[in-house]
């Protein structure tokens, strides 16, 4: 079966660091994508991980562990346009599965 | 060019009508992906074509029909739809091979069934 789990919603206050994890449990894996998504607007691809470790790119992190089924996205010096929902999406095979996503919502 | 289009922007049609979405691409990207979108949902994904060839259909009813004109575009036929069917309709694509695997999607068109 498929099960992908991230908390449903998180609050955090301007300038600070967020972590946003993601469990995964699917039948195959190929790699684990990571999505910005605005209210009313399409998902914004923010980073793939397919080898252990951690992808940096400017504000943005990205971890995973293939052997325990766990990334995070980490969001830093937080704005307030980084209000949003954020996807945790695996990829098997052809396949690309989302979990339910998280509303993340900044205070200022 | 990261950039997937789709047309049209929005969509009203009725039980009976028959309507086309439209999807292009011009990253050389040779996986084309639609998705269903609900409010406060994550993507569904409906189909999936890999060169050009459908590799997944995720159990969508028949009254939608996806097709794979060439390697950039990607159409989405519609016939007899229901009210439930009302939706934001997300085209996406990515390569297929290689580590840094990118999927990116277009603006989506959102289409409500009277």
């Amino acid at each position: 079966g498929q099960n992908i789990d991230q908390p449903t919603e998180m609050t955090a206050t301007e300038g600070a660091i967020v972590q946003i994890n993601c469990t995964y449990q699917t039948s195959g894996f190929n790699g684990l994508f990571w999505y910005q998504q605005h209210a009313g607007e399409a998902p914004t691809f923010l980073s793939y991980n397919v080898l252990d470790g951690l992808e940096e790119k400017g504000r943005f992190s990205s971890f995973l562990s293939r052997s325990k089924g766990y990334s995070y996205l980490l969001l830093k010096e937080l704005q307030m346009k980084d209000s949003a929902s954020y996807l945790c999406a695996v990829r098997d095979d052809d396949k690309i599965i989302f979990g339910k996503g998280t509303r993340l919502h900044i205070l200022p | 060019d990261t950039e997937v289009t789709q047309t049209p922007k929005h969509l009203v049609m009725g039980m009976t009508n028959k309507k086309s979405l439209k999807c292009e691409q011009h990253m050389g990207h040779r996986a084309m992906y639609w998705y269903k979108q609900k409010a406060k949902k994550p993507p569904e994904l409906m189909f999936v074509y890999s060169y050009e060839k459908l590799s997944i259909n995720e159990s969508v009813p028949s009254r939608f029909s996806p097709e794979c004109p060439n390697s950039s575009l990607l159409n989405l036929h519609l016939h007899a739809l229901q009210p439930e069917d009302s939706a934001l309709y997300l085209c996406a694509s990515s390569q297929l091979q290689g580590r840094h695997y990118e999927q990116y999607f277009g603006p989506g068109t959102r289409l409500t069934v009277t």
